[in-house]
């Protein structure tokens, strides 16, 4: 069973306007949650993470939202340059969990 | 430059044959996964190692196998067993934090296998 779902398999967003990729989860032992983009052929590369002690954290043009009581995590991306265009995972893990839950994945495109 | 190498980048494979996947990491990291990528499917769990000498099944360990004898290396065998190996493999590594807590991980770039 799919503990952490991303139900957009794909977004089209004009560049300078704002991503928002969307995550949730079922698990309630998940206390920390990353986001990690991907371009074809590559491995992901981690871009920011949020605590369960956080409802928010930016870094740059990136900012994560966490709902705790809806289960809920976003990415926030402004503006969306082209560069962007990638595919974007949200990831979960436990305080005393060994292993990382992946989302199926987000294909972002930024249209120039 | 501490990272995490997966070689090769490309490899065929024939059916029947079994094929090692590398995946050496110089991070000192205690922890070592191997995922497969599908399309639309996300990242699913095939094996994953905390220490040497030990290893859990993932989600879909059926038709591979690893070993972990050293902390650095965390080979991943597609046998003849596995019915659908064309797909793309990533390795990844990670340690803990003294409260136990797991970091998030560092991934290499990734293997494309192919059965031809």
């Amino acid at each position: 069973d799919q503990q952490v779902k991303q139900n957009s398999p794909s977004l089209s967003v004009q560049e300078g306007r704002i991503s928002i990729l969307n995550c949730d989860y079922t698990n309630s032992m998940f206390d920390y949650f990353l986001w990690y983009k991907k371009y074809p052929a590559e491995g992901p590369t981690f871009l920011i993470s949020i605590s369960s002690i956080k409802d928010k954290n930016e870094d740059g043009r990136f900012t994560v939202f966490l709902n705790k009581s809806a289960k809920h995590l976003s990415l926030h991306i402004v503006p969306s340059q082209p560069g962007d265009s990638a595919v974007y995972f949200c990831a979960a893990s436990a305080n005393t969990g060994n292993q990382f839950y992946f989302g199926t994945g987000t294909s972002l495109t930024v249209i120039p | 430059d501490g990272g995490i190498t997966q070689s090769p980048k490309y490899l065929f494979r024939k059916e029947g044959q079994n094929v090692t996947l590398s995946c050496e990491q110089n991070l000192n990291h205690d922890a070592m996964y191997w995922y497969r990528q599908d399309p639309g499917q996300g990242l699913r769990l095939i094996y994953y190692s905390q220490i040497v000498n030990d290893f859990q099944k993932g989600d879909i360990a059926e038709g591979y196998s690893v070993s972990r004898e050293k902390k650095e290396s965390f080979p991943l065998t597609v046998t003849s067993a596995q019915k659908n190996p064309t797909a793309f493999y990533l390795c990844a590594s990670s340690t803990f934090s003294t409260q136990g807590r797991l970091f998030g991980y560092t991934f290499g770039s990734g293997t494309r296998l192919t059965v031809v």
